[in-house]
């Protein structure tokens, strides 16, 4: 079955540093999908590419879809507190069967220092 | 309902105990995960529902977990003779349709075995 490989497994950051992650695949996806976790709570999605080369911006995030299908990157620009979490990517595949099911990266945990 | 809706939020149970835990997913989606996420880690993927499929049930760690969905909603997560490893927050997901799998979670239910 299909594989994430998600960078950083965390990050210690000071408020107001840029942060990047990324995932890749070990083959294609139609989609990509970045979620946040905050303590006690369900993962909440942040942003979903659709296409090849896709980049997508909510707020100070930016992610993208890369050009070969395998791979999604997150940037977070001049972190704040509140970013403080777990950032999950997510890939849904190409082709189907019981395979449609998305498929999780083990997650970047997250930690802004004001 | 407007989102996902799990129930209970906590449950406490003693070693050897049978629980079920409860998953409305959003109207109208026709997909629905069940994950487990132990303390601090990623997402473990349990079962997955498509539509009228057969369960994708893959995830499941062992013989006594069992998971069904009646008339395509609702979803029961049952573990049998519960364990203290079984100690996790159990989360639903669901999407609209295969081609559709922008996943949104609900808050989850933290299971206690003692």
């Amino acid at each position: 079955g299909q594989q994430l490989n998600q960078s950083p497994q965390s990050m210690f950051i000071q408020e107001g540093e840029d942060v990047s992650m990324n995932c890749t695949s070990s083959s294609i996806f139609n989609t990509w999908l970045w979620y946040k976790q905050e303590p006690g709570e369900g993962p909440v999605l942040l942003i979903a590419l659709y296409k090849a080369g896709e980049l997508t911006s909510n707020g100070r995030l930016t992610a993208q879809f890369g050009i070969t299908r395998k791979d999604s990157f997150l940037n977070i620009s001049a972190s704040i507190p509140s970013d403080v979490g777990i950032y999950f990517c997510a890939g849904h595949p190409v082709s189907g069967g019981s395979n449609y099911k998305l498929t999780f990266g083990k997650g970047t945990l997250l930690t802004v220092n004001p | 309902g407007a989102g996902v809706s799990q129930s209970p939020s906590n449950k406490v149970t003693e070693k050897g105990k049978d629980v079920e835990l409860r998953c409305d997913p959003i109207s109208g989606h026709t997909a629905l995960y069940w994950y487990r996420q132990s303390l601090g880690q990623g997402l473990e993927f349990l079962i997955y529902f498509q539509g009228n499929s057969a369960p994708d049930k893959s995830g499941l760690p062992s013989d006594r977990f069992s998971a069904e969905r009646t008339g395509g909603s609702v979803s029961t997560l049952t573990i049998q003779r519960t364990q203290q490893e079984d100690s996790a927050v159990y989360l639903c997901a669901s999407s609209l349709d295969w081609d559709r799998p922008e996943a949104f979670f609900g808050q989850g239910t933290r299971l206690t075995v003692v």
